[in-house]
């Protein structure tokens, strides 16, 4: 099955300054590669997320990268600010009998934005 | 709030006993999930359901473990013979349209086995 991993598991940076969080994956049939954010005691939601026919996304401050041949993938947040303070995690799925979507989740980030 | 609701948000009880988790997806999704996040992880994938169907369960789901959603709307998760090792949250999400592949989560069930 597949594998996600993701690194670091932890990331201060100062307010203002970059964030990267960098995550591989196993299986070459994944073609799916959401972000999610989790704040303490509270539901995981998407950020952004992009698929395997892309090789960049951008969102605002948010922006996700795809190397397919590497197979892996990074997500980059500039101008941190406090609230982007949260559980980041990153997660790959392949499409299931129905169509649905099984994802699996790297071990998470927990992300610590410095005033 | 026409998101996930999943009830209870809370459960303690102790090892041996029979608890229930019951999950709300959004009223147009018709493919409802379950996962399970312990502390420190990120949400492990345990069942899928198409409407009524399940379609799919993980490894992880042992035969103390049925989830159900009889009408393909709500749906149940019930854990049998609770062992403390069953402790985490207990997570569900909803979708509808393939292409997208968003999964809308609910805040979750935590369940502490004593």
């Amino acid at each position: 099955g597949e594998n996600v991993e993701q690194h670091p598991s932890t990331l201060s940076v100062q307010e203002g300054d970059s964030a990267v969080i960098k995550c591989t994956y196993s299986d070459s049939a994944s073609n799916y590669f959401p972000w999610y954010k989790q704040e303490l005691g509270k539901r995981p939601q998407l950020i952004i997320d992009i698929r395997s026919n892309v090789g960049e996304k951008k969102d605002q401050r948010i922006a996700v990268t795809l190397n397919k041949t590497a197979k892996h993938f990074s997500l980059h947040i500039t101008e941190t600010q406090p609230e982007d303070s949260a559980v980041y995690f990153c997660a790959a799925s392949y499409i299931l009998t129905g169509g649905g979507n099984k994802l699996t989740f790297g071990t998470g980030t927990q992300l610590k934005v410095e005033l | 709030d026409t998101g996930v609701s999943q009830d209870p948000r809370h459960k303690i009880t102790k090892r041996g006993q029979n608890v229930t988790f019951r999950c709300d997806p959004i009223s147009e999704h018709n493919r409802l999930y379950w996962y399970r996040q312990t502390l420190g992880q990120g949400p492990e994938f345990l069942t899928y359901f198409q409407n009524e169907a399940q379609l799919e369960k993980s490894r992880l789901l042992s035969d103390r473990f049925s989830a159900e959603r009889p009408k393909g709307s709500f749906s149940t998760l019930e854990i049998q013979r609770t062992e403390q090792g069953d402790s985490a949250m207990y997570l569900c999400a909803s979708s509808l349209d393939r292409n997208t592949g968003e999964l809308f989560f609910g805040e979750g069930s935590r369940l502490t086995v004593l």
